[in-house]
């Protein structure tokens, strides 16, 4: 099985544009969870996706949205980008519903970086 | 906001000896999880030890679990250059509404 991708890779924008990450899970998984990874604040959740609904959703602010597709591919977009949004953002599947209730798979990561 | 406080929080050892690592929690958990990352890459799972548990084995690593003084071990047996890697422990419970909740990990150097 392939495992979780997300593209791109790397990015770079400048502050006040946005942003739209794509991740496609594991085949068959319907769970897909996003973090943030930053050398001051380590790994931040931000959201959660089931079976095309937002099941979780993390502390940040509404700049920040996601989405998730009937094939479970999903997407997170960053309006009005700030300088302290670069970051790795990462995408993780689960089979079942993610959270605590089972092993989450993670994707290589998207690399953004705000100028 | 992070749950998990990850001790200590950089280790160098020889390969061949043993590393240990903790991570302690501050509320009531479902289960915990150990992530392994390499150089700011994605995390790749190694262990779930449920709350009702108390340790769990996978090859080379051990995890114990006291939810009493709510805290968890890793340890690497043998340990090899190629175990160099941050380790995360993540917890979800309740209180942080299921989420996986991260700590900060602890930075693992292999010297060969």
């Amino acid at each position: 099985k392939a495992g979780v991708t997300q593209t791109p890779r790397y990015l770079i924008k400048t502050r006040g544009q946005q942003v739209t990450l794509s991740c496609s899970p594991i085949s068959g998984h319907r769970s897909v969870s996003w973090y943030q990874q930053t050398p001051g604040q380590g790994l931040q959740f931000l959201f959660e996706y089931f079976s095309e609904t937002q099941r979780n959703k993390g502390n940040f602010p509404g700049r920040f949205s996601g989405r998730q597709f009937s094939n479970s591919r999903s997407e997170m977009n960053v309006s009005t980008l700030e300088l302290g949004d670069s970051a790795l953002y990462l995408c993780a599947s689960s089979a079942g519903l993610a959270g605590g209730h089972n092993e989450q798979f993670f994707g290589p990561g998207t690399r953004l970086t705000v100028l | 906001s992070q749950q998990g406080e990850e001790d200590p929080q950089a280790l160098s050892i020889q390969e061949g000896e043993n590393a240990t690592m903790n991570c302690s929690y501050k509320t009531s958990i479902n289960n915990l999880q150990w992530y392994r990352q390499n150089s700011g890459r994605g995390l790749v799972h190694l262990i779930l030890i449920r709350s009702n548990e108390r340790e769990k084995h996978s090859g080379r690593l051990r995890v114990t679990l006291d939810t009493s003084k709510k805290s968890s071990s890793l340890l690497i047996t043998a340990s090899r250059a190629a175990d160099t890697a941050s380790y995360f422990c993540a917890t979800a419970g309740r209180e942080y509404g299921n989420k996986l909740v991260f700590g900060a990990g602890t930075i693992l150097r292999v010297k060969s």
